[in-house]
């Protein structure tokens, strides 16, 4: 497609339940990122995959979260045991390369709502 | 610990007008800065980079400047319209990372 695609756009879930998010980035890019953005507040990075490289986790708040890239393409992000302060806007973005100011796209992100 | 901070109350001014957007940061030494603009219900879109050794850069309205001693960047939109109203976000780059401020939510009024 032409642009990042995020599935699903919204997602309702009971506490402690696990959640799936997808990120289908831009064909080509080798960056791939996960965003976590609280209502009102600002991005907070969570994950970074570049190519084969091994990802940086720094931004991953608690062991419940995990994501997984194959190869240059799918991105899935899983919340385990989901707790209400998981809801937010859950953003992937992906960019040709890695940093050195390579801009980055952006889906529309999931918005994660747990009950 | 890194710390950035944009306006930190929502902007409205006059369409015409110029707005000026700030964003300073602490504790950080960026290799560059990019600002975002985001609309509600959608992810950011980039606007402008500018590098650390870069004084300032212009796109159409838009202008930027990186000021890497007194850890600030100015974003001016100038002859603001109503279709400039979002939320406005900087973001600092590294090597690996890049790391974004709150945003600043801007009204223009007609």
């Amino acid at each position: 497609g032409a642009g990042v695609s995020q599935s699903p756009s919204n997602k309702v879930t009971e506490k402690g339940k696990d959640v799936e998010l997808r990120c289908d980035p831009i064909s080509g890019h080798t960056a791939l990122y996960w965003y976590r953005q609280r209502l009102g507040q600002g991005l907070e990075f969570l994950i970074y995959f570049q190519g084969n490289s091994a990802p940086d986790k720094s931004g991953l708040p608690s062991d419940r979260f995990s994501a997984e890239r194959t190869g240059e393409s799918v991105s899935t992000l899983t919340i385990q045991r989901t707790q209400q302060e998981d809801s937010a806007v859950y953003l992937c973005a992906s960019s040709r390369g890695q940093g050195n100011g390579e801009k980055l796209f952006f889906g529309s992100g999931t918005q994660l709502s747990v009950l | 610990s890194q710390k950035i901070e944009q306006n930190s109350e929502a902007l409205n001014i006059q369409e015409g007008k110029t707005a000026t957007l700030t964003c300073n940061y602490t504790n950080y030494s960026p290799a560059y800065l990019q600002w975002y603009r985001q609309d509600p219900g959608r992810g950011p879109v980039f606007l402008l980079l500018i590098r650390e050794n870069e004084k300032e850069k212009r796109k159409e309205r838009l202008k930027v400047t990186f000021d890497t001693t007194l850890k600030q960047s100015l974003f001016h939109i100038t002859a603001s319209q109503p279709a400039d109203s979002a939320t406005y976000l900087c973001a600092l780059g590294s090597a690996r990372q890049l790391t974004f401020g709150s945003g600043t939510q801007l009204t223009v009024l007609p």
